[in-house]
């Protein structure tokens, strides 16, 4: 089946410093997204990103499907953005099958 | 906004038992799906289902099966629990097929213990 590898597996920042974690997928996909795990358990989708570039306030996101991997920035981190950011992926003919890296521990500290 | 609730949030069981996990949404959506996240694994598709009394395995389907009588219902079942299936169990539904964006939302998810 589909690998899908996130890096780093954890990363503590600083407020108010940026970051990006990556996601590499081993076929081609017709699908990405991005999740936030938030620490109560709660998955919230971040971005539908297939391919291309897109921005929500202070998080944007990156897909070069043609190399397949996949990039999240977040910028002026807060410690609301602490959680597990997971990229999730469906197969190329794979229906609506979402296929989830292992994700990324991000801890922000004051 | 899609709502996805679990009927409980936390659960002991014992060895041996059937156990019911429930998932609701409330969006009309076709398809629903089970997961379960573990520490350094994360989340890991059980079974998965497009339609009424369709059903679908994923990537670990043993020990589990599951049963969809409505749209809107869709139950994970354990026949006989035991202690390697304590976990974090999350139920997703989203939209079939098409369109730009599949849209999948979760629940608050269900950390079952099995003891």
């Amino acid at each position: 089946g589909i690998q899908v590898e996130q890096s780093p597996p954890d990363l503590i920042l600083q407020e108010g410093a940026n970051s990006t974690l990556r996601c590499n997928f081993s076929d081609s996909v017709n699908n990405l997204q991005w999740f936030h795990q938030n620490p109560w358990g709660q998955l919230i989708n971040l971005f539908y990103i297939p391919s291309g570039t897109k921005q929500n306030g202070r998080l944007s996101a990156t897909t070069v499907a043609t190399e397949r991997y996949s990039l999240l920035y977040i910028s002026s981190s807060q410690t609301t953005d602490s959680g597990v950011y997971f990229c999730a992926v469906v197969l190329t003919g794979g229906g609506n099958k979402l296929t989830f890296g292992t994700g990324t521990q991000l801890k922000v500290e004051l | 906004d899609v709502k996805v609730t679990q009927s409980s949030r936390y659960l002991v069981k014992r060895t041996g038992e059937k156990v019911f996990l429930e998932c609701v949404q409330d969006m009309d959506h076709e398809n629903m799906f089970w997961y379960r996240q573990d520490p350094g694994l994360g989340l890991r598709l059980i079974y998965f289902s497009y339609d009424v009394k369709m059903k679908e395995k994923g990537d670990i389907p043993e020990g589990y099966s599951v049963s969809r009588e409505k749209k809107e219902r869709f139950s994970l079942i354990l026949e006989s629990a035991s202690t390697n299936q304590t976990s974090m169990y999350l139920c997703a539904s989203s939209l079939y097929g098409g369109g730009s964006n599949y849209g999948y939302t979760f629940g608050s998810g269900t950390r079952l213990t099995v003891v």
